[in-house]
C-alpha cells in the first residue's frame, strides 16, 4: 500500500519564477492538505481539497493555489516567487471512514528560492 | 480559536532517561490531538492520537500521552529515551464537530538524546 508520494523532492527557482509541486495521496484518501513548513518551524497550513474543490484555506496569498484531480492527486501552485517561499512544502491526505482526522504526510518538496 | 503551545523549544535527555515533552492546546470545539514526529530531512511520522477514548493514548516505539481535559494538556512521554528517537516533535490539534476538521500545528520541541 503506497503511501503519500510527492514528487519532485528538490526544486530550485529564481525569483518571479512559478513553481508546481505534485502530490498523490495514499490509496482510499480523497481529501489533500498542504503544508508550508519553514526552517526551524512547524507546519503551516495552506489549503485543503476536496472533491476536486478548495473547501478550506490558510493565511496565504493568492500567489499560491492548487488543484485536485479526478484521481485525487493534487498540485500546488505558487506563482511569482518570493525569496520567502523557500521551504518544505508537505502534502498530507486523509479520507471518509473510520479515521477521517488523521493525517498522513508525504516527505516533502523541499523548495528553494534564490 | 484553536492554538497550540509546546512548552519547551528545545528538551535534552540522556540516553536510558524519560522523556518529557509538554503540550497544551486551546479548542472551542471536542478536540482530536496528535503527536507527529520529523526526523531530519524526512516528512511527519504519526505517534499516536488522541480522539475522545481513553485519556491515555499509546503510540510507536514506546510513546505514549496523557489527555487531561482540566489542564488543556496532552504531554508526550516515553520511559526511557533511545539514541534514534532525536528528532523534532510536532503536537497537533484538529478540531471537530465543524464543518471539516480544522488543523493547527504547534511550533515543535526539538528533542537530543545525549549518549
Amino acid at each position: 500500500d503506497a503511501g503519500v508520494t510527492q514528487s519532485p523532492t528538490h526544486l530550485i527557482k529564481t525569483r518571479g519564477q512559478q513553481v508546481t509541486l505534485r502530490c498523490s495521496p495514499k490509496s482510499g484518501h480523497d481529501t489533500v492538505s498542504w503544508y508550508q513548513q519553514a526552517l526551524g518551524q512547524g507546519p503551516q497550513f495552506i489549503f485543503q481539497y476536496y472533491e476536486e474543490e478548495e473547501r478550506q484555506r490558510g493565511n496565504f496569498p493568492d500567489r499560491f493555489s492548487g488543484h485536485q484531480f479526478p484521481n485525487y492527486s493534487s498540485e500546488l501552485n505558487v506563482n511569482a516567487l518570493l525569496l520567502g517561499d523557500s521551504a518544505l512544502y508537505l502534502c498530507a491526505s486523509d479520507g471518509t471512514g473510520t479515521d477521517t482526522d488523521t493525517q498522513y504526510f508525504g516527505p516533502g518538496t523541499r523548495l528553494t528560492v534564490l | 480559536a484553536q492554538s497550540v503551545t509546546q512548552l519547551d523549544s528545545h528538551v535534552s535527555v540522556s540516553e536510558g532517561t524519560p522523556v518529557l515533552l509538554r503540550c497544551n492546546y486551546s479548542s472551542s470545539y471536542s478536540p482530536s490531538l496528535f503527536w507527529y514526529v520529523q526526523h531530519p530531512n524526512k516528512g511527519l511520522q504519526l505517534l499516536l492520537k488522541y480522539t475522545s477514548a481513553a485519556t491515555l493514548v499509546k503510540g510507536i516505539n514506546g510513546f505514549e500521552a496523557e489527555f487531561k481535559k482540566s489542564e488543556t494538556s496532552f504531554h508526550l512521554t516515553k520511559p526511557s529515551a533511545h539514541m534514534s528517537d532525536a528528532a523534532e516533535y510536532f503536537c497537533v490539534v484538529s478540531d471537530r464537530g465543524t464543518s471539516y476538521d480544522k488543523v493547527i500545528f504547534g511550533p515543535g520541541t526539538s528533542l537530543s538524546v545525549i549518549p
